[in-house]
């Protein structure tokens, strides 16, 4: 248990559906982060935000929307999505001490989506 | 290429064994993790040394960090098969973004 949790764990889709994946982190963190995980693919970072707000996005398509309520809950907003979407999508947070980078992640255990 | 990236891709050893990974990086850090990811698990954090620090250790883990040659290495002790995993190295460029390699894929059988 890290303290962080995705649901749903797993989730099959088709191109026309819109889905949403759901991370929390019990841990008081300041930063959160989407990363996304394919097969033989270094982890691409997908979105970062600090207190809540969207710090960096790193060139990802638009048929994915995040959104952070608040420092503790992130989504993923997915829509008319490609079977090269299919990956493992992880969550993590951090708590960020101004000037000494990123630190520690705390990953969730993933939401494994398969585009159909 | 990527940011970080791992050496060898895959390693298989007899328990007991040691295992030693290597990351390579192309920039100015401000610190490199290493993290252990189980099969279609998370990924969890092992270690984080410094861009000032030589060496580190943790339990049966110790990781060194060579600014000057833009390396790292982790080595694991007395490796048990419980250790079986894949291994990332991450660099952290002292921005918003932690750059992770391709992995190195651990076998340890019994």
């Amino acid at each position: 248990e890290t303290g962080v949790t995705q649901t749903p764990r797993h989730l099959v889709m088709g191109m026309t559906n819109k889905k949403s994946l759901k991370c929390e982190q019990h841990l008081g963190h300041n930063a959160m982060y989407w990363y996304k995980q394919s097969a033989k693919k270094p982890l691409e970072l997908m979105f970062v935000y600090n207190f809540k707000e969207q710090t960096e996005n790193n060139s990802v398509p638009s048929r994915f929307s995040p959104e952070c309520p608040n420092s503790s809950h992130l989504f993923l907003h997915l829509h008319t999505l490609q079977p090269e979407d299919s990956a493992l999508y992880l969550c993590a947070s951090s708590q960020r001490a101004g000037g000494l980078g990123t630190g520690e992640l705390f990953f969730g255990e993933g939401s494994r989506l398969t585009v159909l | 290429s990527q940011q970080g990236e791992e050496d060898p891709q895959a390693l298989s050893i007899q328990e007991g064994e040691n295992a030693t990974m290597n990351c390579s990086y192309k920039t100015s850090i401000n610190n490199l993790q290493w993290y252990r990811q189980n099969s279609g698990r998370g990924l969890v954090h092992l270690i984080l040394i410094r861009s000032n620090e030589r060496e580190k250790h943790s339990g049966r883990l110790r990781v060194t960090l060579d600014t000057s040659k833009k390396s790292s290495s982790l080595l694991i002790t007395a490796s048990r098969a419980a250790d079986t995993a894949s291994y990332f190295c991450a660099t952290d460029l002292n921005t918003d973004k932690l750059i992770f390699g391709t992995g190195t894929r651990l076998q340890v059988f019994p």
